[in-house]
């Protein structure tokens, strides 16, 4: 078991609408990083968080955003959500910005 | 651009070694190159991950070259379990911002 956990596990929004995604990490992980997966692709880096701090961030526009706590949990905000918005998104901790990743089961998102 | 190239797909039989390579050209400097697999519906597990040379673990073996551009999985005797996805992660560090990339992902089919 690897100890992330990702809230809600699914999700239904409208075209336009914001969404918040949760993301708790793995015990003594202090790095979290955020994945799209859309349907039959590999995973797209979305930003890495390390200590409360943005550590790295994929090409996605300003509307996703994120924030990671002082107890290493995660949030990823997506604004003015659009239908290609879609996919399974993926929370992953570890204890340095590439050591091993133990990954959640991730929040599938359906824009509608 | 950085780049993560695999084979789209492979065939195997069980208790055949099966070997996927990964190209990567814009790996960062001090970054480690990470193997996962993946099954529908789920997240990323870990398989192994190395920086050079030659790693082995109880399920694998990873080979990267001096060069550390590409890198090799192989599972040494595979199982119909083992028919799943199979992606390498690397570190890149891209217009000044580093980025963890996904390879495009190798999908194993594990035959009796």
């Amino acid at each position: 078991e690897t100890g992330v956990t990702q809230s809600p596990t699914h999700l239904i929004k409208t075209r336009g609408q914001q969404v918040t995604l949760r993301c708790s990490s793995q015990s003594g992980h202090n790095t979290v990083s955020w994945y799209q997966q859309a349907l039959g692709q590999g995973p797209q880096f979305i930003f890495q968080y390390y200590r409360e701090e943005e550590n790295g961030r994929g090409n996605f526009p300003p509307r996703f955003s994120g924030l990671q706590f002082p107890n290493y949990s995660s949030e990823l905000n997506v604004n003015a959500l659009e239908l290609d918005d879609s996919a399974l998104y993926l929370c992953a901790s570890s204890s340095a910005r590439d050591y091993e990743q133990y990954f959640g089961p991730g929040t599938r998102l359906t824009v509608t | 651009l950085a780049k993560t190239t695999q084979p789209i797909s492979m065939d195997s039989y069980e208790g055949q070694e099966v070997n996927i390579t990964c190209s990567h050209n814009n790996i960062a400097t001090n970054d480690y190159i990470t193997w996962y697999q993946q099954f529908p519906s789920q997240g990323p597990r870990f398989i192994i991950q190395g920086y050079k040379t030659k790693v082995t673990n109880e399920v694998a073996s990873l080979f990267i070259p001096a060069d550390r551009k590409s890198s090799t999985l192989s599972l040494p005797r595979v199982s119909l379990s083992d028919t799943a996805v199979y992606y390498c992660l690397v570190g890149a560090r891209m217009d000044s911002s580093y980025k963890l990339i996904f390879g495009s992902g190798t999908r194993l089919l594990v035959r009796p």
